[in-house]
């Protein structure tokens, strides 16, 4: 199946500051990428959808000003959380779809986002 | 708003023994129906990939099938090994956006 990579796969930062997750396709070009946010035990909540060139929607109660995605290639999207607090503690996780549009869903690997 | 339901949340079984996960959805109105497969602390592999108009699917020792009219689909694996222990997600795509998650099945194949 297509790859997508995350990186960093664990970072912890003070609290107030800013931590960039990178989501990236490597073996096809992803129309569409969705940042997720899955807390312990539980499933996986969809933050928003990105797709290139263009804002990403921002699903009910995701703060668009906290956690900004950029998609400004096929294979590369971004998150930033701005402005960390303790509470922004969680694993982020991307996924991406491909230009072909199969309809199936590849995942990365995740990031555990740790704010002191 | 679709709901999506796994059962049971948490299964333990002996090495070798066949077993079926459950996951059932309210909306029948689906693009497709994908099972992943969760380690702790990792992101999710695609298991298999159930478009609406298939009803099964399979790789390996594993099959899936999808009752649309039921709304019900299952994840069978076959012989089961201790490296199967995972979390198994079932999520049901409507559109682009509109992909939803159960809850998950937490496995356990006991040596």
């Amino acid at each position: 199946g297509a790859v997508v990579s995350q990186h960093p796969s664990r970072v912890i930062c003070k609290s107030g500051t800013s931590v960039k997750i990178e989501c990236r396709s490597l073996d096809f070009q992803a129309t569409t990428m969705f940042w997720y946010r899955q807390f312990p035990k539980q499933s996986l909540m969809l933050m928003a959808t990105s797709n290139e060139g263009s804002k990403a929607t921002y699903e009910q109660g995701v703060e668009k000003d906290k956690f900004l995605i950029n998609h400004a290639s096929l294979t590369l999207s971004t998150l930033t959380v701005t402005s960390a607090h303790p509470e922004d503690s969680s694993f982020y996780i991307c996924s991406a779809t491909d230009r072909a549009n199969t309809g199936e869903l590849f995942f990365g690997e995740g990031s555990r986002l740790t704010v002191l | 708003k679709q709901e999506v339901t796994q059962i049971p949340a948490a299964l333990s079984v002996p090495e070798g023994e066949n077993l079926v996960l459950n996951c059932s959805f309210t909306d029948s109105a689906i693009y497709n129906l994908q099972w992943f497969r969760q380690d702790p602390g990792k992101g999710l592999t695609s298991l298999l990939l159930i478009q609406s108009s298939q009803r099964e699917q399979t790789s390996g020792r594993l099959n899936a099938s999808l009752d649309k009219s039921s709304g019900r689909s299952t994840l069978y694996i076959a012989a089961s090994q201790p490296g199967d222990s995972a979390t198994y997600l079932c999520a049901v795509r409507r559109s682009a956006r509109q992909l939803t998650f159960g809850s998950g099945t937490q496995l356990t194949v006991l040596p």
